[in-house]
């Protein structure tokens, strides 16, 4: 089957690194991808990694290594508006689809203290 | 404004009932995407459309059916036969062609009573 690990809860202070990490079983891997979700909100795409690497976008940067399965999400200069979900999404073939689909992780719900 | 819209925000039913969720999009993509977020849970796809006239069943269809008969518009049904349908209900769409960031409407929450 299709798995992703993702921890279930992070906590941080204003200003601080934080790092959420994902670890995935696939077939047929395009991708990995992060979203963010504020709490009854809709997710927001942050990044998508399809070679190995570090991408950087801001204060938020998305690394993946391919042959460990494994990718994560670093966040930088915490404010308290990115107390949210965080979600890890790989992209996968299905059918005879040209785009894949996505399969998400569970999320990580992250608090930003003062 | 271009962007992605479901209505209703909040939906009650009686059990046994069918009922349609509406999505729709201006953005002008091709694909769209439906899928189910239960509490502290990621989320599932239920089906999703490359091309009009055209889906796929995604991870957990059973209980649910679509039509895409506009480009613009890809309305979900639950029926009766979804086990335990009250979900918040979110729809998606991307440009397609390898395009990958994922954009999503605002939700709709569904309630079984």
């Amino acid at each position: 089957g299709q798995s992703l690990e993702q921890p279930s809860e992070v906590t941080a202070v204003e200003g601080a690194i934080v790092q959420i990490n994902c670890t995935y079983q696939t077939s047929g891997f395009y991708g990995l991808s992060w979203y963010q979700q504020h709490d009854g909100g809709a997710p927001t795409f942050l990044s998508y990694n399809a070679l190995d690497g570090l991408e950087e976008t801001g204060r938020f940067s998305s690394f993946l290594s391919r042959s460990d399965s494994y990718g994560y999400l670093l966040l930088q200069e915490l404010q308290m508006k990115d107390s949210a979900s965080y979600f890890c999404a790989v992209r996968v073939r299905h059918g005879s689809s040209n785009t894949g689909k996505l399969i998400f992780g569970q999320g990580t719900t992250l608090q930003v203290k003062p | 404004d271009g962007g992605i819209t479901q209505s209703p925000k909040y939906l009650f039913r009686k059990e046994g009932q069918n009922v349609t969720l509406s999505c729709e999009q201006n953005l002008n993509h091709d694909a769209m995407y439906w899928y189910r977020q239960d509490p502290g849970q990621g989320l599932r796809l239920i089906y999703y459309s490359q091309i009009v006239n055209d889906f796929q069943k995604g991870d957990i269809a059973e209980g649910y059916s679509v039509s895409r008969e506009k480009k613009e518009s890809f309305p979900l049904t639950v029926t009766s036969a979804q086990k335990n349908p009250t979900a918040f209900y979110l729809c998606a769409s991307t440009p397609g062609q390898g395009k990958n960031e994922q954009f999503f409407g605002p939700g709709t929450r569904l309630t079984v009573l």
